[in-house]
């Protein structure tokens, strides 16, 4: 198996540009989780999904963050419009159960 | 969901034993135990889970007090490549919540 794939690996734009980051998740695992990490904040739980289904949003820094999951082999996070303050790296990771997540290579978000 | 504490850095010598601790003082009956690694620049890597007795896996083991409010992740022989930083959290289910980890160190 690829493992978890995230792209784009790294991402520029500009300050009030709509931003998407892409996750496919590992086959077969039925959850799938959003994280940012920040040098400042380290490492945050955004939003997880259960079989397609989001469970738990509260990590969610705000309405312009919002997250899909269509099928059970796709899932986006979207910005719009993203800031300066939004620069980090999102992880996407997935998990045949609550125990074991499996993490993506990460996205690396600057916004100028 | 319970939050954890742990040393902010720690350093071994290759071929070592490394014994790294997390309090987790305000852990449920059924919150589990996780350890994750996240080595330069990748995601964070599983290491191990586990609930009330100890476990092993071919990664390291995991010592869990027996009140489980603090527990041990013990690698048996530390190599360079086990320089990372390693979380400990506790959750159950949905309640998820990294830590700020400790800084393994690992001296040739």
């Amino acid at each position: 198996d690829a493992g978890v794939i995230q792209s784009p690996r790294h991402e520029v734009t500009e300050m009030g540009q709509e931003v998407t980051l892409r996750c496919k998740p590992i086959s077969g695992h039925n959850s799938l989780f959003w994280y940012r990490q920040t040098m400042m904040r380290g490492l945050e739980l955004l939003i997880y999904f259960n079989n397609n289904v989001p469970i738990d949003d509260s990590g969610m820094p705000e309405d312009r963050f919002s997250a899909k999951m269509p099928n059970a082999s796709f899932s986006t996070l979207k910005i719009q419009p993203s800031e300066p303050r939004d620069s980090a790296v999102y992880f996407c990771a997935s998990s045949p159960s609550p125990y074991e997540q499996y993490f993506g290579p990460g996205t690396r978000l600057t916004v100028t | 969901d319970a939050k954890t504490t742990q040393p902010n850095s720690m350093e071994s010598n290759e071929e070592e034993p490394v014994h790294l601790p997390c309090n987790h003082s305000t852990i449920s009956g059924t919150d589990y135990i996780h350890w994750y690694r996240q080595l330069p620049s990748q995601g964070p890597e599983y290491v191990i889970h586990g609930l009330t007795s100890n476990v092993n896996n071919r990664m390291a083991s995991l010592a869990i007090a027996e009140d489980r409010k603090s527990s041990t992740l013990i690698l048996h022989r530390a190599t360079l490549r086990d320089a990372a930083v390693y979380y400990c959290n506790a959750y159950n289910f949905n309640k998820f919540y990294f830590g700020s980890g400790t800084k393994l160190n690992v001296k040739p």
